[in-house]
């Protein structure tokens, strides 16, 4: 989805390394998450976020932080990246506010290939 | 915490044949279940849902069944086409409600043989 970006698109790090994976949202949606997709394990809930001054740690925040800069802006830090964390990240947005049949949806930005070395 | 189990991980159909995904949740309090397509490439859209206090949701050639009692939801492609290739994820929304929280399950990659 154009109205959700995520930068970059793909990275390779070495161990130890610190990186920020950044995402940008132009629907105006007050939620948003971050998610790490593995084989044959789904999607995983890192963190999530209701509003600037909300941020919440999902199922699996250990080694990960984030920042939400703006309502449109959410961004994933490796504070030092291990290769266990190497995986599909993907940003994503809701919208408490909006059409009833519509505030659980979720939508998804193309996602950042991570390589740790 | 809620626990969401899909089967199977992969699927391989001939076109025009059905195809069914299964899947499992564990918190009876769960009460919104979203099924979401991730083609290659591509993150994952919303292709279908139900909440829990509906058995079954149809969309064209897609279909939704839940069975509270049971805590098992499936996802139906009815006349499957090429394009329906991908991968499927379940999800539940575990309770407090209205959080916007999801549980996916593993996934399910399935392959539509022209």
């Amino acid at each position: 989805d154009a109205d959700v970006t995520q930068t970059p698109r793909n990275r390779i790090t070495k161990t130890g390394k610190r990186i920020m994976l950044e995402c940008s949202q132009t629907k105006g949606h007050d939620r948003m998450y971050w998610y790490r997709q593995d084989p044959g394990l789904g999607l995983r809930l890192i963190y999530y976020s209701f509003d600037v001054k909300d941020i919440n740690k999902g199922e699996i925040s250990d080694g990960y932080s984030v920042s939400r800069q703006a309502q449109a802006k959410f961004s994933l830090s490796l504070e030092s990246a291990i290769p266990n964390q190497t995986a599909l990240y993907f940003c994503a947005t809701s919208d408490l506010s909006g059409d009833r049949g519509k505030r659980e949806t979720q939508y998804f930005g193309p996602g950042t290939r991570l390589l740790v070395l | 915490g809620e626990n969401v189990e899909q089967h199977p991980s992969t699927l391989s159909v001939q076109e025009g044949d059905s195809a069914v995904i299964k899947c499992t949740y564990s918190d009876s309090a769960s009460n919104y279940f979203p099924w979401y397509k991730q083609e290659l490439g591509k993150g994952p859209q919303l292709i279908i849902d139900i909440r829990s206090n509906v058995g079954e949701k149809k969309d064209q050639r897609i279909a939704v069944t839940l069975n509270k009692t049971a805590k098992h939801f499936s996802l139906h492609i009815t006349e499957t086409q090429p394009e329906d290739s991908a991968v499927y994820f379940c999800a539940a929304s575990p309770p407090p409600g209205n959080t916007g929280k999801l549980i996916f399950g593993q996934g399910t990659t399935l392959q539509v043989k022209p």
